[in-house]
């Protein structure tokens, strides 16, 4: 069964300071990694995926994700946060021969940008 | 481009009562899902369908049902409401498998409370 942690319910920090989300996986096969955001009473939004390649991965507002293999993590940073990142994050894996359907979310991280 | 439409935004409903939540995308997508949010415990998989006439249940299916139609359209049927439906749902798509299965299209989300 594949899995996700997101250890921290919640992270604070200080706007212009680089921030970063944790996120350890387990999937039985290669994994294929996502974040997602959650804007406050709106839908989550994609914000970047690892696929294969490059272990830095860079995807929208700024973030990017820093795969290690060897640590089964994911985590996701930013070099100087802004108050409007403040949001609830999700990481998500899939095992790399399943589909949409076999996506597994963690339970989110709340991050707090105080100006 | 609408993307994924959810309506309604809110719904209040009695115990025992019956109602369906409407989805509906543009995309073209084969994969449609319905996901439920609750604090604490991230996004769970209620029901998903990789294509019309295709439905198949994700890890917390009771109480819920679906069907698909068409391709557009995966609408969610709560037959007879328990508080513990109380619930943030949402419905997204995607493609299906591959690489691009897991960047999912999320709606608006539908706030229920079963009272």
């Amino acid at each position: 069964a594949q899995s996700v942690a997101q250890p921290e319910d919640q992270v604070n920090v200080a706007e212009g300071n680089p921030l970063t989300v944790k996120c350890t996986y387990s999937v039985s096969g290669n994994p294929y990694l996502f974040w997602y955001v959650q804007y406050p009473n709106r839908g989550l939004q994609f914000l970047l995926k690892y696929i294969t390649g490059d272990n830095l991965v860079k995807g929208s507002y700024g973030f990017e994700a820093e795969f290690n293999k060897s640590q089964t993590s994911f985590h996701l940073k930013k070099p100087s946060a802004l108050v409007s990142d403040s949001a609830l994050y999700f990481c998500a894996v899939r095992d790399e021969g399943g589909g949409a359907d076999g996506l597994t979310f963690g339970k989110g991280t709340h991050l707090i940008i105080q100006p | 481009n609408a993307g994924v439409t959810q309506t309604p935004k809110f719904q209040v409903l009695k115990t025992g009562q019956s109602m369906t939540l409407q989805c509906a995308q543009d995309m073209n997508h084969e994969y449609m899902s319905w996901y439920r949010q609750d604090p604490g415990m991230g996004l769970r998989l209620i029901h998903y369908s990789v294509g019309a006439g295709i439905t198949d249940q994700g890890e917390v299916p009771n109480g819920y049902n679906v069907s698909r139609s068409t391709t557009e359209d995966f609408p969610l049927r709560l037959l007879s409401a328990a508080p513990s439906q109380t619930s943030v749902y949402f419905c997204a798509s995607s493609y299906s498998s591959g690489t691009g299965g897991g960047k999912l299209f999320f709606g608006s989300g539908t706030q229920l409370s079963v009272l």
